[in-house]
């Protein structure tokens, strides 16, 4: 079993729709982080939480410490949207999951 | 510009061969960080550098695979007798808290 899972694997969805891309992880973290990659390979990183939530625009990140699992929310989804959406633990290194692939549709 | 640079972008390289990967973090920033990522695979973490403290090798593969950070800065990946299984993205990060700021990757090819 991996030590970060995320949920779902694939999405598609419509624009407008509101997104959730779910991350549960088994091991001990000081704090978890959301990135994006976009098609063409480049990483940003997004949100770097330990507790409660953040917003950034659009986006929307949440953590429960005691429950283990952080949520991304898009809200407004936009083509542009489309990504890959990798959660990663970190306690003394890095541990990701294997990412989230968002199709937005127009 | 100010964002993480990496060199080459693109290396192809017969199996067997050495390749040296080259990091330029943003200034002033404490910690380093080489990943990696296969086709289709997610990102992998390989080592962690965070200013004077000897670095995290844990998630290194192999012994054929080395890395340095000269003066807290530039960081060079080292691979050694390269394999077809190297051939990956090799990305690189760096940190002054905990945001990380990625690079744009060197696409590594062994053939």
């Amino acid at each position: 079993k991996n030590e970060v899972e995320q949920s779902p694997q694939n999405l598609t969805a419509q624009e407008g729709e509101f997104i959730t891309i779910n991350c549960s992880y088994s091991v001990g973290i000081s704090a978890l982080h959301w990135l994006q990659q976009h098609p063409g390979g480049g990483i940003v990183s997004l949100f770097m939480l330990s507790s409660g939530k953040k917003k950034h625009g659009r986006l929307i990140a949440t953590i429960n410490i005691q429950e283990k699992h952080s949520s991304l929310h898009i809200t407004a989804s936009h083509p542009r949207d489309s990504a890959v959406y990798i959660c990663a633990g970190r306690d003394d290194k890095i541990i990701f999951g294997k990412g989230t692939r968002l199709h937005i549709l127009p | 510009g100010a964002g993480v640079s990496q060199s080459p972008s693109n290396k192809v390289t017969e199996k067997g061969k050495d390749v040296e990967l080259r990091c330029d973090p943003i200034s002033g920033h404490t910690a380093l960080y080489w990943y990696r990522q296969s086709l289709g695979q997610g990102l992998e973490f390989l080592i962690y550098f965070q200013g004077n403290s000897a670095p995290d090798k844990s998630g290194l593969p192999s012994d054929r695979f080395s890395a340095e950070r000269t003066g807290g800065s530039v960081s060079t990946l080292t691979i050694q007798r390269t394999q077809q299984e190297d051939s990956a993205v090799y990305l690189c990060a760096s940190s002054f808290y905990h945001e990380q700021y990625f690079g744009p990757g060197t696409r590594l090819t062994v053939t």
